[in-house]
């Protein structure tokens, strides 16, 4: 059974980069799609990229400019930067495995706050 | 404003039909399968439903999906307390080159 934990701060200022990073057990990172998705506060799902071990990636256009996105197979680990952010990307921020829109497994989430 | 469009909130007794439906486009729904999950309160969404109608392991028999066209279903035949949750559909989408979600649906069980 595969088990994602998210991990990273909570609390991000206004222009600064969000960081998280993702740790995979029971499977390895070597096989999957990987993504980041995120839930505003009573909002609905928006994905945000996703990412094969082998480096085929793809962002959402909303928030391409902005993502950057690795994959660490020695730790069995895969992150996310969110650059210059504002409070409209306060968010549970979770992630998952998965392609298309089939994510099977999922991290419990990361409520990041931007707020100064 | 979510890509794709549900009724912010559905409810029934133990004893009806309740549906949620996801309305979607030509790019989406129209051209690809839909997934459907599950967030029950505070907890990180759980694949309910995948390839418009297939059940993973687990799930009860009293949830199905359903596909036309640019729209998809999910029926919950007598629901439970413990499925007051979060619905949410997802497809893919070719213009997007990317999943899209829909809103989310609030089921209240009476």
């Amino acid at each position: 059974q595969v088990q994602l934990q998210e991990s990273g701060p909570g609390l991000v200022k206004p222009s600064e980069t969000l960081s998280l990073t993702c740790t995979v057990s029971g499977g390895s990172i070597n096989s999957y799609y990987w993504s980041w998705i995120r839930q505003p506060p009573g909002k609905g799902l928006e994905w945000i990229r996703y990412m094969y071990y082998t480096g085929t990636t793809n962002s959402n256009p909303s928030l391409k400019s902005r993502v950057s996105m690795s994959i660490d197979t020695s730790k069995n680990q895969f992150s996310l930067k969110l650059s210059s952010v504002t409070a409209a990307d306060t968010a549970v921020y979770y992630c998952a495995s998965g392609y298309d829109s089939l994510f099977q497994y999922w991290g419990q989430g990361v409520l990041v706050t931007v707020s100064s | 404003q979510s890509v794709l469009t549900q009724p912010p909130s559905a409810s029934g007794t133990p004893g009806q039909r309740v549906t949620i439906s996801c309305s979607g486009s030509g790019s989406n729904i129209g051209s690809n399968s839909v997934n459907w999950y599950q967030q029950l309160p505070g907890t990180a969404p759980k694949l309910l439903i995948y390839s418009n109608n297939q059940r993973p392991s687990g799930v009860p028999d009293r949830f199905s999906g359903s596909k036309s066209g640019t729209s998809a279903s999910l029926a919950i035949s007598g629901p439970q307390s413990e499925d007051e949750a979060d619905y949410s559909c997802a497809a893919w989408d070719d213009s997007l080159n990317g999943p899209v979600f829909g809103g989310g649906t609030k089921l209240t069980v009476l």
